[in-house]
């Protein structure tokens, strides 16, 4: 069964570095998100993007974030320069689209464990 | 702000028997709940969905209720299985939009 793959599945990085998290969503599928959980929290949405742009964001995805499609299978997030705070699971998502069978259903990656320090 | 809430942090449920686990929203003009189940250091998994022109969706042993006036939704897992213990999120979305999660809540399935 296709499958969204993230990798790094675990990341440390000091305060400061830039970081990229990457993804790769399920072939047919047109639309890409990132969601984040910091330790004992809730599951928190990022970013949303279709059609090579970003469609909605949160709060949190203020200007150290950022989100490209550099080819037609990989969707990355990367974060300019890391806080503490940004230590997390961030996952990668990705839905079919219109005119499917499960137009809304989004299918989450495993997650990359992301650690500041 | 859309808000889901699952008050029940966690559940206990014999083998066997019917696990009934409960949501609520605030925002009338969700378009779409979904249910996913989480295991530690993993990604949520999608389980079941129900559109919000529907009361009820059934797959297999899960089932999802929508009580529209009350705001309400729960999940029905029967027969409960020992692999059904996970942390399970209500979700709702508006189409092509995010998805807002609810807090979760723990199910453990005793053998």
């Amino acid at each position: 069964e296709p499958e969204v793959t993230q990798t790094p599945s675990h990341q440390v990085t000091q305060m400061g570095q830039e970081v990229i998290l990457r993804c790769v969503p399920i072939s047919n599928h047109l639309y890409f998100y990132w969601y984040r959980q910091i330790l004992g929290q809730k599951v928190e949405f990022l970013v949303s993007f279709y059609n090579n742009e970003i469609s909605e964001k949160s709060e949190i995805f203020d200007d150290q974030f950022s989100v490209e499609r550099p080819d037609g299978s990989n969707f990355t997030l990367k974060i300019r320069s890391t806080k503490l705070e940004d230590s997390a699971m961030y996952f990668c998502a990705s839905t079919e689209g219109m005119g499917t069978r499960a137009p809304y259903e989004q299918y989450f990656g495993p997650g990359t464990r992301l650690t500041v320090t | 702000d859309q808000q889901v809430k699952q008050n029940s942090p966690s559940l206990s449920v014999q083998e066997g028997r019917i696990s009934i686990l409960n949501c609520d929203y605030t925002n009338s003009m969700f378009d779409y709940f979904l249910w996913y189940k989480k295991y530690p250091a993993e990604g949520p998994t999608f389980l079941i969905s129900i559109s919000s022109i529907k009361d009820k969706n059934e797959d297999g042993r899960f089932t999802v209720f929508l009580n529209k006036s009350a705001k309400h939704l729960s999940l029905h897992i029967v027969p409960s299985q020992p692999g059904d213990s996970a942390v399970y999120f209500c979700a709702s979305s508006g189409g092509y939009q995010k998805v807002t999660f609810g807090t979760g809540t723990k199910l453990q399935v005793i053998p």
